[in-house]
């Protein structure tokens, strides 16, 4: 069966770095685009990054732009989240996901997997 | 960006209730609105995509309507299992952005 598994959180003083994996199973990975997804405590759900599934497609959020950095290796079958210059706000849990197309009256993308997600903390 | 508005941010209702609630986009997003349901300490579990299309394995008391800027999620006969929260999504232009969110609760 598909599944996702983050690691890497934990805490971490701001200004400080942390890199976030997504090890992937139950689907042929390099077929897949992935994105990052993060929900501050009690809050909502906001998508950050995404990577296309060679690699070659990459987006970002504007409130990580330029501090947070994806990439894939699909010989491991993961995504990384390499996160520098934290700052409080970035405090969330952040999930891995997987994006696949799916037709209904259009053809659109969806998340239709996700992983449990990994808890990152930016505290003093 | 696109913003996407949900109402109400919380309803309280009984089992075996019928209820909505919206999402509205900032502009036309076509039928480019996917609904997720998320319960406490959990990822989200996607539940209609395209507007209108019940994902694989849902149970059919869940459906979604609406086109352009204005969406509804209607749950038919409301489950104990059904309270959660229920997030829109869109998926016509990138970045793509949830709505905050609609927590059903038991009445």
């Amino acid at each position: 069966q598909v599944q996702l598994e983050e690691s890497g959180g934990g805490l971490v003083k701001p200004g400080g770095s942390l890199r976030l994996s997504c090890a992937a199973s139950g689907f042929i990975f390099g077929d897949y685009y992935i994105s990052w997804i993060r929900q501050a405590p009690g809050k909502g759900l906001e998508w950050i990054s995404y990577i296309s599934a060679r690699g070659t497609t990459i987006y970002y959020a504007d409130s990580v732009k330029g501090r947070f950095t994806i990439s894939r290796d699909n010989a491991k079958s993961s995504v990384y989240l390499q996160m520098t210059s934290l700052r409080a706000e970035d405090t969330a849990v952040y999930y891995c996901a997987r994006e696949s197309s799916k037709e209904g009256v259009v053809v659109t993308r969806v998340f239709d997997y996700w992983g449990q997600g990994t808890l990152v903390t930016i505290s003093p | 960006d696109i913003q996407m508005t949900q109402s109400p941010s919380s309803l309280s209702a009984s089992v075996g209730d019928r209820v909505s609630f919206t999402c509205r986009a900032s502009q036309t997003i076509t039928n480019y609105l996917n609904w997720y349901q998320q319960k406490p300490g959990k990822a989200p579990k996607l539940l209609i995509y395209a507007a209108s299309s019940l994902q694989s394995g849902v149970p059919s008391r869940f459906s979604g309507s609406g086109s352009g800027t204005h969406f509804t999620l209607t749950i038919n006969s409301l489950q104990p299992e059904d309270f959660a929260t229920y997030y829109c999504q869109q998926s016509d232009a990138i970045p793509w952005t949830f709505g905050q969110g609609t927590k059903v609760e038991i009445k």
